[in-house]
């Protein structure tokens, strides 16, 4: 298996602008999870999905970031618009579901100027 | 303990060195306690998952032990060695809440 593959590994763009980050899950993993790698708060949790359903967006940190999850194959992560504030590392993990260990992608890089 | 709390920060030792860092989690509603470990410019790998009160798990020269009734989690590294450079991270709760991490960096 080709692992967690998310796209872009790098995005560089200008406050305003919409982003949109991209994750595909591994093969028959139901659970998914969108985390936001930051200094001060390290590996922050914004939403995850069980059989493609939204549990908790409670991590989601306003109503710019929204997350979508349309079939087991495929999730976007969107800010709109983007903030400087907003850049980071962005991982997509996704697992067995359970108590199943998470495979992380390699992670996207968002920078906002 | 209402989020997932790891200690200490970061931790320097010699090569040879044996080490320990700790997790704290919400003991109440547990759910399963992960470790993983992160290296520089790579994404964080899974060492351990740990379900059952009292559980002890080894992977080489790291062990992991879990007391759920108390809420921690200790990942103990034997004979540091300087590849063991890493950042260690702990999750918890069913919606795998991730601790700070403990930055460990062994020295040759």
């Amino acid at each position: 298996d080709a692992g967690v593959i998310q796209s872009p590994r790098h995005e560089v763009t200008e406050m305003g602008q919409e982003v949109t980050l991209r994750c595909k899950p591994i093969s028959g993993h139901n659970s998914l999870f969108w985390y936001r790698q930051t200094m001060m708060r390290g590996l922050e949790l914004l939403i995850y999905f069980n059989n493609n359903v939204p549990i908790d967006d409670s991590g989601m940190p306003e109503d710019r970031f929204s997350a979508k999850m349309p079939n087991a194959s495929f999730s976007t992560l969107k800010i709109q618009p983007s903030e400087p504030r907003d850049s980071a590392v962005y991982f997509c993990a996704s697992s067995r579901g359970g108590a199943g260990e998470l495979f992380f992608g390699e992670g996207s890089r968002l920078t906002v100027l | 303990i209402l989020n997932v709390e790891q200690s200490p920060q970061s931790l320097h030792v010699q090569e040879g060195d044996s080490t320990n860092f700790t997790c704290s989690f919400p003991s109440s509603n547990f759910y399963a306690l992960h470790w993983y470990r992160w290296e520089t410019a790579k994404s964080p790998e899974a060492l351990f998952v740990m379900t059952l009160n009292g559980d002890e798990k080894k992977k080489g020269r790291i062990s992991a032990t879990l007391n759920t009734k108390e809420g921690y989690s200790y990942l103990y590294i034997k004979g540091s060695q300087p590849e063991d450079s890493a950042t260690y991270l702990c999750a918890s709760t069913d919606k795998l809440i991730f601790g700070t991490g403990t930055r460990l960096q062994v020295f040759p």
